[in-house]
């Protein structure tokens, strides 16, 4: 059974670029998370994916949009890129009657230069 | 504003002796309260979780102690080994608004030999 994956596991892009991110979620899961985890930080929440639909965002700017098909996997869109943006982006994935076990992916590691 | 609050930044125990981390929280509806370990290039993997209503919980070597009316819980790891060298993350979330995780800033944990 594998848990969740991600894609790229490293990407470069230069200031203004638009990047998107790619997650599986774990088998049968059908909600998805994305955080942005800056060096040396604690992962910060971006959005949330049920359904088709955003159901939680943070605190991330319009930038950051994101979309999940109907076999539950999940894109993350960044626009116009700042060197700021450069982080480990994890996805996470859960059960919409247990979202409070998530699991998460390796990660994509995203250097803006 | 940092929901969770972890210390201490970095700590080095010696095999075989105990690891002590903390966490302190504001919002009184956070009612999940995980901890995750991650390995340098890997996402973070749930090691324990504990909710409001115990104030200790147990999975082997792993502990958590919960104290509801101080806001804070901690995760102590018993028998300390070099393999558990690794970044520790408190988080806390709130089923009423899609366990969306709040995350501390991470423990750096050395094991020596």
């Amino acid at each position: 059974d594998a848990g969740v994956t991600q894609s790229p596991t490293h990407l470069i892009k230069t200031r203004g670029q638009q990047v998107t991110l790619r997650c599986s979620p774990k088998s049968g899961h059908d909600t998805v998370s994305w955080y942005q985890q800056a060096l040396g930080q604690g992962p910060q929440f971006i959005f949330q994916y049920y359904e088709e639909e955003e159901r939680q965002r943070g605190n991330f700017p319009d930038r950051f949009s994101g979309h999940q098909f109907p076999n539950y996997s999940s894109e993350l869109n960044v626009n116009a890129l700042l060197l700021g943006d450069s982080a480990l982006y994890l996805c996470a994935s859960s059960l919409a009657l247990q979202q409070e076990t998530q699991y998460f992916g390796p990660g994509t590691r995203l250097l803006v230069l | 504003q940092q929901q969770v609050k972890q210390s201490p930044q970095s700590l080095i125990v010696q095999k075989g002796g105990i690891s002590i981390i903390n966490c302190a929280y504001e919002n009184t509806a956070f009612d999940y309260f995980p901890w995750y370990q991650q390995f340098p290039g890997k996402g973070p993997a749930l090691l324990i979780a504990i909710r409001p209503d115990v104030s200790e919980k147990k999975e082997g070597r792993f502990t958590i102690s919960f104290n509801k009316s101080a806001k804070q819980f901690s995760l102590h790891i018993m028998d300390s080994q070099p393999g558990d060298s690794a970044t520790y993350f408190c988080a806390a979330s709130h089923s009423n608004t899609g366990n969306q995780f709040y995350f501390g800033t991470g423990t750096s944990l050395t094991v020596i030999p």
